[in-house]
């Protein structure tokens, strides 16, 4: 069965910084992209970030350029986000999403993990 | 990029049949054939339910539809079923990707 698995949300100060994880199981992972999907309360999705298969190609929505890093280590089939300058509008349920093959949709999905970004 | 415009609810009794529009104000975005279709139900996973415009998941029932026309493109859930209920999101990659606005579906 196809898995995702965020990890690593919680509560941090505005200009702080998180790791976001997920654990991916069931699919040969090096060879989909992945993406980063934001839902702040009581708001829609957003997409944030995107990394190919062989990590050559990483791309950021602009509300996240040059505080967000996305990566992936295909050996330990996990994808990550490292956040920093962190922002009270940065707060959301953050998913990592499995890019479709052959397409440029997002196949599967984890259930999220939450991020608050509160003094 | 633009944001997709998305009514923000519709709603049918069950078996009827609903169509949400999702409307690009942009000419990369309104011309992309790269058009899928996420059902959300709170708490839980998104869920594609379209992808290229009117291509379906294995696994997602036929009464989903999609299709496209000029800068709107459009999902119809036929045979409306109380399981439906939930927000429904469009997305078009030109380049990067860009949601919709999000259309919450009512079974009556």
């Amino acid at each position: 069965e196809v898995q995702l698995v965020e990890s690593g949300g919680g509560l941090v100060q505005p200009g702080g910084s998180l790791r976001l994880s997920c654990a991916v199981s069931g699919f040969t992972f090096s060879t989909y992209s992945m993406k980063w999907v934001r839902q702040a309360p009581g708001e829609g999705l957003e997409w944030i970030s995107y990394i190919s298969g062989d990590t050559d190609t990483k791309t950021y929505a602009d509300s996240v350029k040059g505080r967000f890093t996305i990566s992936r280590d295909n050996a330990k089939r996990s994808l990550y986000l490292q956040m920093s300058s962190l922002r009270a509008e940065d707060t959301a349920v953050y998913y990592c999403a499995r890019g479709g093959f052959g397409s440029y949709s997002m196949d599967v999905w984890g259930k999220g993990t939450t991020v608050t970004v509160s003094s | 990029q633009s944001a997709l415009t998305q009514p923000r609810s519709v709603s049918g009794s069950p078996g009827q049949s609903v169509t949400i529009s999702c409307t690009a104000t942009s000419s990369d975005v309104g011309g992309s054939d790269f058009v899928s279709w996420y059902q959300h139900h709170p708490g839980k996973a998104p869920q594609l339910m379209i992808y290229d415009v009117s291509q379906r998941p294995s696994g997602v029932p036929d009464r989903f539809s999609g299709s496209k026309s000029g800068y709107t493109a459009s999902l119809t859930i036929s045979g409306l079923q109380a399981e439906d209920e939930a927000d429904y999101y469009c997305c078009s990659y030109a380049g990067g990707y860009v949601f919709g606005t999000g259309t919450k579906v009512t079974v009556l």
